[in-house]
């Protein structure tokens, strides 16, 4: 299967700052990629589709100034939390999806804010 | 407001048997949905997709899916120890354009 990659895998950051973590798809291009979010014993929810070369779609609940999503290029896609908070620790997880339609997913990123 | 049900589990099954998750979904305009296996701490990985109603074989797994009735299934035949993990349902409108939409998640322990 094809192959995505995160960046970092994971992150420690105080209160306040912004943390940008990196989801690149590495052997094909993928005009769309999702955020998803999963804290501890829950399943993944998905937070927002990214599209490359236009805005971020996001889903209901989920603060667009807080999580900033640049698709600047076919094979990237970054997501910025900021002024993270500990109510924003949790694991998250992009998505790449292949022209057939399948979504490859990344290793996820586990962040923690002290 | 689109909603997947899985028993969160634990489901205990004896290595070799036959394990069977199960999921029901309330979007009926769902289309494609996916099982996926996750290992704590890590990201899921694809198991299974499924379209069409009715049966879907890939080695020891066997993906059942029945619309009318908005219910789902994941068989594992000759269940091994490193079977044991989270397993996902995931169902999505159309052709899979869209994010997925995750059920909890069944917890399933092989026993050796």
């Amino acid at each position: 299967g094809a192959v995505v990659s995160q960046h970092p895998s994971r992150v420690i950051c105080k209160s306040g700052t912004s943390v940008k973590i990196e989801c690149r798809s590495l052997d094909f291009q993928a005009t769309t990629m999702f955020w998803y979010r999963q804290f501890p014993k829950q399943s993944l929810m998905l937070m927002a589709t990214s599209n490359e070369g236009s805005k971020a779609t996001y889903e209901q609940g989920v603060e667009k100034d807080k999580f900033l999503i640049n698709h600047a290029s076919l094979t990237l896609s970054t997501l910025t939390v900021t002024s993270a908070h500990p109510e924003d620790s949790s694991f998250y997880i992009c998505s790449a999806r292949a022209p057939n339609n399948e979504q490859f997913f990344g290793p996820g990123t586990r962040l923690t804010v002290l | 407001q689109k909603e997947v049900e899985q028993n969160s589990g634990p489901l205990s099954v004896p290595e070799g048997a036959i394990a069977s998750l199960n999921c029901t979904y309330s979007d009926r305009g769902s289309q494609s949905f996916f099982w996926y296996r996750q290992y704590s701490g890590k990201s899921p990985e694809l198991i299974m997709f499924i379209y069409s109603n009715g049966d879907k074989e890939d080695g020891r797994f066997t993906a059942q899916l029945n619309k009318a009735s908005q219910y789902v299934s994941l068989l594992i035949r000759d269940s091994q120890p490193s079977d044991s993990a989270t397993y996902l349902c995931a169902v999505v409108e159309g052709g899979g354009a869209d994010g997925l939409t995750f059920g909890k998640g069944t917890h399933l322990i092989i026993q050796p």
